[in-house]
């Protein structure tokens, strides 16, 4: 059973342009949360997805950012207009149901975005 | 502000030892408290979580308290070996119906030595 996979691991943009990552969570699992890890920070939640739902996106940046898992295909996370300040690691986790004390989340290898 | 810290950025022990690595936590009522271990460009890892209303919990070699009056959790690897070597991570949930919103520590770097 493949786990949490996400894609690009690594991914470079010049300032200004626009960084799309993507997440496939486990089989089975309908449940995407998005983290973000800044250099020297622990990792922050942005947002919880279920299929075509947004359900908690309350740690995500009000601009520029943006979340969305499809009833088929993988979750994206998008950044348009990227700022050198958006560099960091993005983690994706998926769940099988909402993550409780009972259905722990379990996390993908995360995506490094570099922003020239 | 809420706030977590983790006791120290890197913790170095000997084969064979304990490691004990501590986690405190400030203006936070959580549900429950996890230890995730991350490895150099990996995602975290799930270990082990502890409830607010459990005291202690064990797998295997490892062990989690909890203690919600000193607002602390103390996370311990017995008899250590190298491939323990890791960063390893707390995180807590929120409490009041978005417990899945997980918030976590920088993490301590654990380095053991053969």
């Amino acid at each position: 059973n493949a786990g949490v996979m996400q894609n690009p691991r690594h991914l470079v943009r010049r300032r200004g342009q626009e960084a799309r990552l993507r997440c496939s969570p486990m089989k089975g699992h309908s449940h995407v949360y998005w983290y973000r890890q800044l250099p020297e920070e622990g990792l922050k939640f942005m947002v919880y997805l279920q299929k075509e739902n947004i359900i908690d996106e309350s740690g995500m940046p009000k601009e520029r950012f943006s979340a969305e898992f499809p009833k088929e295909g993988p979750s994206i996370l998008r950044i348009q207009q990227v700022v050198r300040g958006d560099s960091a690691a993005y983690f994706c986790a998926s769940s099988r149901s909402e993550a409780t004390g009972e259905d722990t989340q379990y996390f993908g290898p995360g995506t490094r975005l570099t922003v020239l | 502000s809420q706030k977590i810290e983790q006791n120290s950025e890197a913790l170095n022990i000997q084969e064979g030892k304990t490691a004990t690595l501590t986690c405190n936590y400030t203006n936070y009522s959580p549900a429950y408290l996890q230890w995730y271990r991350q490895d150099p460009g990996r995602g975290p890892v799930f270990l082990l979580l502890i409830r607010e209303n459990e005291k202690e919990k064990r797998k295997e070699r490892l062990k989690v308290t909890f203690d919600t009056t000193l607002k602390q959790s103390l996370f311990h690897i017995t008899a250590s070996q190298p491939a323990d070597s890791a960063t390893y991570l707390c995180a807590l949930s929120n409490s009041g119906g978005s417990n899945y919103k997980l918030t976590f520590g920088k993490g301590t770097l654990l380095t053991v030595n053969p």
